[in-house]
């Protein structure tokens, strides 16, 4: 499977900030995919990165909050933009590879940015 | 709309054995899958399960039942490095996942 490189592993902000979170992957991949976690909370998609067009945002997500980058088939970032404290979440970037023996597309997380608002 | 419930903690004892439970009500179903996600890292997947019936893999095996909406997590001989999260996830018709909230289990000695 991929290994995913992500950094930050965290960090505190201040609101109105913004910061970016970047994600090398060791193999080239199509799709990127940008998650958050709240404490508690299920598992987010922000948004999917493809290489080459713009990245495809989910319900409640917006390009101007969330801005992402895509220039190869191994790096990606994403941007938190003039943060507020609820903002403050787990950033995860993933990659999907075959992993399981049914052939399904497996997904490969980085070790996440913990991002804190004040 | 779409959701996953499963068990927000369970805490059972070193050696023994915990059943972690998922339902799911999606739009179409292709697949669903089980991560374990330890505090302050990254989820890892652990089982896939598209066809009815119970997948094992060594102390963990995984059960789906489709038309029950039903999923469970077995994991047998606990150690104390089983302590994490379980998140359980569908992928639906549109081949997006759904995640649910994860299950916290708690390994006591």
């Amino acid at each position: 499977s991929a290994v995913i490189s992500q950094k930050p592993s965290r960090d505190i902000c201040q609101r109105g900030t913004s910061l970016t979170i970047q994600c090398q992957v060791d193999s080239q991949v199509t799709m990127m995919f940008w998650y958050r976690q709240q404490p508690g909370q299920s598992l987010t998609l922000i948004a999917t990165a493809n290489q080459g067009s713009e990245a495809t945002y989910e319900s409640g997500f917006v390009i101007d909050k969330f801005p992402i980058s895509r220039p190869n088939l191994t790096f990606s970032t994403l941007t938190v933009s003039n943060m507020s404290p609820e903002d403050s979440s787990i950033y995860l970037c993933s990659v999907a590879t075959g992993g399981s023996s049914s052939g399904a597309n497996v997904l490969t997380f980085g070790a996440g940015s913990r991002l804190t608002v004040l | 709309g779409q959701n996953i419930d499963q068990p927000t903690e369970m805490t059972a004892t070193e050696g023994a054995i915990v059943q972690i439970n998922c339902t799911y009500q999606t739009s179409g179903f292709n697949g669903l899958f089980w991560y374990q996600q330890h505090a302050g890292e990254a989820p890892t997947f652990l089982s896939y399960n598209v066809l009815d019936g119970l997948e094992e893999k060594g102390r963990f095996s995984s059960f789906l039942s489709r038309s029950k909406g039903y999923s469970y997590l077995l994991l047998k001989e606990l150690q104390m490095k089983d302590s994490a999260s379980y998140l359980c996830a569908v992928t639906d018709s549109n081949y997006q996942l759904i995640w649910g909230a994860g299950t916290k289990l708690i390994i006591k000695p």
